[in-house]
């Protein structure tokens, strides 16, 4: 079954306290990202990747780092969280082109407290 | 800058209803239009697309056509369920950036 999987679903952490969301698919797809979901804000980008060793980053990516060391994993670090990175995130991946649609996993809820 | 605008919501209809939910954008170059949904408790699943001018996407009884002129890529349905119940995203892909924007999400709540 073609899927994204992300872990973990919920995490509640302290400030400063370094966490990973892992990210992988089974799809081959070149194309992989990190969204943040905010009330009346929707979805925002936070990284993208093109491929292996190729990142760069989206409209909000301070205090996020990512990592493209295999072709089906895409982590998302928080190396000192803090409060306002609470959120539900999202990653996606599709083939490289740009008319092909993203496929999702079912999110990871993040509490900072 | 490149962005999606939709209408806020909530939307509540009464089932049979007619559904629109409005989405313009804002993109330097040539973007390909999506909508896509999301259920209580799931990530998003696409539900449209439309990659030119003038194209029309459609599944599950939704519709949305790409209006370059207008700069916009409306979803309508012409009887909505209770299970069409969802936040519906429109979303833009530009190849010149190879980044994707999502509008804010429009909540449909629809009551038998």
């Amino acid at each position: 079954e073609a899927q994204v999987t992300q872990n973990p679903r919920y995490l509640i952490t302290v400030t400063g306290k370094k966490l990973t969301v892992t990210c992988s698919q089974n799809m081959n797809h070149e194309y992989m990202s990190w969204y943040r979901q905010d009330p009346g804000l929707g979805l925002r980008q936070i990284y993208y990747s093109m491929n292996v060793e190729v990142t760069d980053k989206g409209d909000v990516p301070e205090g996020y780092k990512v990592s493209r060391k295999e072709k089906r994993n895409f982590p998302l670090i928080l190396e000192s969280p803090s409060p306002n990175q609470t959120s539900l995130y999202f990653c996606a991946s599709s083939h490289r082109r740009g008319d092909q649609p993203q496929h999702f996993g079912d999110g990871t809820r993040l509490s900072i407290l | 800058g490149n962005s999606v605008t939709q209408m806020e919501g909530p939307v509540t209809l009464s089932e049979e209803a007619f559904l629109t939910i409005n989405c313009t954008y804002t993109a330097t170059g040539y973007p390909s239009l999506f909508w896509y949904v999301q259920y209580p408790g799931e990530g998003l699943q696409l539900l449209l697309k439309a990659t030119k001018a003038d194209d029309k996407g459609s599944n599950k009884g939704f519709e949305a056509t790409y209006r370059k002129e207008t700069t916009s890529f409306h979803l309508e349905k012409g009887s909505v369920q209770v299970s069409d119940s969802a936040v519906y995203f429109c979303a833009l892909f530009l190849y010149n950036f190879n980044k994707f924007y999502f509008g804010s999400g429009t909540k449909l709540n629809v009551k038998p």
